[in-house]
């Protein structure tokens, strides 16, 4: 069955600091993997996603199919990455989601 | 560009009455929506995926009675909570794709309070 696990509830780091945001996922197939963030009060937004292999916001992100995972990385945190971030798996045209991780990043 | 709203942002209705929320693409030709419902401190949890013109298909474990979906045009689908009941409450959020292979665009959810 399709999964995405995120194991971290709460990542609190330092402005300045760099910023791992675990994603795992469960897939026979050949997954299509996205980073979706929402900020405080605003919806959902995509991120990015995997087969772009671009840098948004200086996050980015590699698929690791051994290791079947997609973590999000930024070199620096800054305050305003402060945000609810979620890792998703398509598989048909569905998205399934992981629990999310909240980024805190203290000044 | 590719904004979802949705109407109302938050409604609180009597148990054993009917809500219906409603979702729009502004600005562009939504083929698929989809309806999420979201517990609090929880993740999304897809309930259903509409087909403009077609039949909704729901996930294991959402009752299709209770919940109908109508997408009959390709800027707006519908939600109906029938008979509602207070485990209803939850923050449901809709989502369109129409533009390019994935890409969903939410609209900012309807919190529904049943009393």
């Amino acid at each position: 069955a399709q999964r995405v696990t995120q194991p971290e509830k709460l990542l609190s780091v330092f402005k300045g600091a760099p910023v791992e945001l675990k994603c795992n996922y469960s897939y026979s197939g050949s997954p299509e993997l996205f980073w979706y963030v929402q900020y405080s009060r605003q919806r959902l937004q995509l991120l990015l996603r995997h087969i772009s292999r671009e840098s948004i916001k200086g996050f980015t992100a590699d698929l690791n199919k051994g290791e079947t995972s997609f973590h999000l990385k930024k070199p620096f945190a800054q305050e305003e990455d402060s945000a609810m971030y979620y890792c998703a798996l398509e598989y048909g045209n569905k998205l399934v989601f992981g629990a999310g991780t909240i980024l805190r990043v203290k000044s | 560009g590719a904004v979802v709203s949705q109407h109302p942002s938050w409604v609180i209705c009597k148990s054993g009455t009917s809500v219906k929320i409603e979702c729009r693409s502004l600005d562009f030709q939504a083929t698929t929506m989809f309806w999420y419902r979201q517990f609090p401190k929880q993740s999304l949890m897809l309930m259903a995926t509409s087909n403009e013109g077609s039949k909704a298909t729901y996930e294991q474990g959402v009752e299709k009675d209770k919940f109908l979906i109508n997408h009959a045009s390709l800027t707006l689908s519908t939600l109906t909570v029938t008979s509602a009941h207070p485990e209803d409450s939850s923050f449901y959020i809709c989502s369109a794709s129409g533009q390019g292979k994935g890409e969903q665009y939410f609209g900012p959810g309807t919190r529904l309070t049943v009393t």
